[in-house]
């Protein structure tokens, strides 16, 4: 069956460390990836996209990778503030363009 | 301005009511969506429309229908509410089909208890 795991436990990290959060999938063959930030009670926010051929992304403090061979999407967040707290989705695109979403990863940074 | 406005936020009701989601955006495109996301955070597609068209209805109990009068709104319709249908709906929009370069635009959502 199709699946789009992420760390269901919180990631707690200190304030300038760099975060980590990891994607994993199964059973799909995507042509692009996505990450999101959803804060409590908000819609979630498109952060960054990137396509089956891009190894790497940046976006100021973020950066995204994704390998196809893996079937992994790591998202990281360099030099974290206590603002970057939120839950992070990532998701991907299945044959018929929908986006599929895994079940976020909470972060926490603490100052 | 808000670019995908739901309504309402907040909406309790009891079993076997009808009740209405509304959502519109003023970002001019293509494709609109509904999600549900239940209580363990698992955001779940129920539609999809690209102008005004049904193009995606997973597996959904018949007593959901959308609506699209235009392609810059989407409501939801819900008969006969039943306990599990409490959630928070969001409605989204993108540029296209395909949602890439900018993503989807998600609304604030509309949490639905149902008593």
């Amino acid at each position: 069956s199709q699946k789009i795991e992420q760390n269901s436990e919180a990631l707690n990290i200190q304030e300038g460390k760099t975060a980590t959060l990891t994607c994993n999938y199964t059973n799909y063959s995507p042509a692009y990836l996505q990450w999101y930030r959803q804060d409590p009670g908000r819609g979630p926010v498109f952060l960054l996209l990137i396509r089956e051929n891009e190894k790497e992304k940046r976006k100021e403090r973020l950066k995204v990778t994704f390998d196809t061979t893996l079937k992994q999407s790591l998202f990281h967040i360099t030099a974290s503030q206590p603002a970057d707290s939120a839950t992070y989705l990532c998701a991907l695109n299945n044959a018929g363009n929908m986006l599929t979403f895994g079940g976020g990863t909470r972060l926490m940074v603490k100052p | 301005d808000t670019a995908v406005s739901q309504t309402p936020k907040y909406l309790v009701t009891q079993m076997g009511n009808d009740k209405s989601i509304k959502c519109e955006q003023n970002l001019g495109h293509d494709t609109m969506y509904w999600y549900k996301q239940d209580s363990k955070k698992f955001l779940k597609i129920m539609f999809s429309y690209n102008n005004k068209e049904l193009i995606i209805n997973e597996t959904v109990p018949n007593r959901f229908s959308p609506k699209s009068p235009d392609k810059a709104h989407l409501n939801l319709h819900i008969n006969s509410l039943e306990l599990g249908d409490s959630a928070v709906y969001f409605c989204a929009s993108s540029q296209d089909v395909t949602g890439q370069d900018y993503g989807y635009t998600f609304g604030s959502g509309t949490r639905l208890t149902v008593v």
